[in-house]
């Protein structure tokens, strides 16, 4: 079946350490992106990727970066000058209007 | 800066009402409006997508209509059941590319069986 899988699904991170979340794709789509979402909060875009080889900061980039070498992989590190990671990140494709999403990955810091 | 807002945050009715979520956008320059579902701890599935020209979007017990002009959109649902219990965010493409989609926080709904 196509889709988005994100993992791993729960992650502990240690003050100071860099994490990285995967997110694959298998529907060819060429632009893809990463969110944040706290608790009774909407949506904060992070990153967003049009194409292979480039990529964009969103509202919230701070603390965090991507790459797309491959189209299908869009990997978002947390990096240690997040200050506050703890959230649910959700990686996203898009296709013409329609946006599909990952099952998302739960970060805590420890 | 577009602003997504949805009323009410948290709802909570018997099965088998027929009950309304609202959202309203502050600028009306949009090209399309989404509805989406999400369950706890899940990503976001989506439920109906409007065109800036449509009026409305029904797939089953859902019906999502749209009044640009105005800056709202209801997401309505027939005949509740508890499996329709779930967070229903809304979201509004203005354009621009991929930072051109507003969520809303969304509204929490708990169908009592």
């Amino acid at each position: 079946d196509g889709g988005i899988t994100q993992s791993p699904k729960y992650l502990f991170r240690k003050e100071g350490q860099n994490v990285t979340l995967s997110c694959e794709q298998n529907l060819n789509h060429d632009a893809m992106y990463w969110y944040r979402q706290d608790p009774g909060q909407g949506l904060r875009l992070i990153y967003y990727s049009q194409i292979v080889n480039d990529f964009q900061k969103g509202d919230i980039a701070e603390g965090y970066s991507v790459s797309r070498e491959k189209k299908e992989s869009f990997p978002l590190t947390v990096t240690s000058a997040q200050k506050n990671p703890t959230a649910f990140y959700l990686c996203a494709s898009t296709q013409a209007n329609t946006i599909y999403f990952g099952e998302g990955s739960w970060l805590t810091v420890v | 800066k577009q602003e997504v807002t949805q009323i009410p945050a948290a709802l909570s009715v018997p099965e088998g009402e027929n009950l309304v979520l609202n959202c309203s956008f502050t600028d009306s320059a949009i090209y399309n409006l989404q509805w989406f579902r999400q369950d706890p701890g899940k990503g976001l599935t989506s439920l109906l997508l409007i065109q800036s020209s449509q009026r409305e979007q029904t797939s089953g017990r859902l019906n999502a209509s749209l009044d640009k002009s105005s800056g709202r959109s209801t997401l309505y649902i027939a005949a509740s059941q508890p499996g329709d219990s779930a967070t229903y965010l809304c979201a509004v493409y203005s354009g621009g590319g991929a930072d051109g989609l507003t969520f809303g926080k969304g509204t929490h709904l708990i169908i009592q069986p």
